[in-house]
């Protein structure tokens, strides 16, 4: 399968600072990435949907000017915590999809290894 | 996107064929089903997907019920390593947006 490689891994940083994740996708192109959160024991929560060379798209109840999405070209998005606090503290994964033909469902979805983010 | 129901967990000898079973009685002709594994503090793995046909790949099968509003994996031959959280998720096939929404999964622990 297709390979999406985020990074760092992991993160720590001090309360009010910000923290820049990158996710690229390297054999492929993907029009089309997404972010996600989890928290310890619970599933995966989208947060956004972004398209290359257009605004994101965030879920209902994640705050857009704190998750700073941007995707500026068809192998890499990148996701900014703004002014981390330790609630902001998760597993963030991006998912990145691709494109095989016009028919959206055999372009299957790709998931990165995830960074862990810990706010002191 | 139509809900899907999972057990919560089950268990599996190593080396036996684990059967995770996934209801989603309100699926809709568009909805493909998708399976995804989520192994422990890493990102979910593609397993495989399909509309109403059996599919097989290298990692797995999936039975489709006629009327579409169940599905089962089939890992043919358990090992350790595929002990992890097992996503059954139902998605458009023809929305420009198409997101994956994530369930609770079913957790499946194989046993030596």
């Amino acid at each position: 399968g297709a390979v999406v490689s985020q990074h760092p891994s992991w993160v720590i940083c001090k309360s009010g600072t910000s923290v820049k994740i990158e996710c690229r996708s390297l054999d492929f192109q993907a029009t089309t990435m997404f972010w996600y959160r989890q928290f310890p024991k619970q599933s995966l929560m989208l947060m956004a949907t972004s398209n290359e060379g257009s605004k994101a798209t965030y879920e209902q109840g994640v705050e857009k000017d704190k998750f700073l999405i941007n995707h500026a070209s068809l192998t890499l998005s990148t996701l900014t915590v703004t002014s981390a606090h330790p609630e902001d503290s998760s597993f963030y994964i991006c998912s990145a999809r691709e494109r095989q033909g016009a028919i959206l469902a055999k372009n299957i979805q790709y998931f990165g290894a995830g960074t862990r983010l810990s706010v002191l | 996107d139509a809900k899907t129901t999972q057990p919560t967990s089950m268990d599996c000898a190593e080396g036996r064929a684990a059967n995770l079973p996934c209801n989603h009685s309100t699926i809709s002709g568009n909805e493909y089903v998708y399976w995804y594994r989520q192994i422990h503090s890493q990102g979910p793995q593609y397993i495989i997907h399909g509309l109403k046909n059996n599919e097989t790949n290298e990692m797995a099968s999936l039975i489709i019920t006629e009327d579409r509003k169940s599905s089962t994996l089939i890992l043919p031959h358990a090992t350790l390593r595929d002990t992890a959280v097992y996503y059954c998720i139902v998605r458009w096939g023809s929305s420009n947006t198409g997101k994956l929404i994530f369930g609770q999964g079913t957790t499946l622990q194989v046993k030596p």
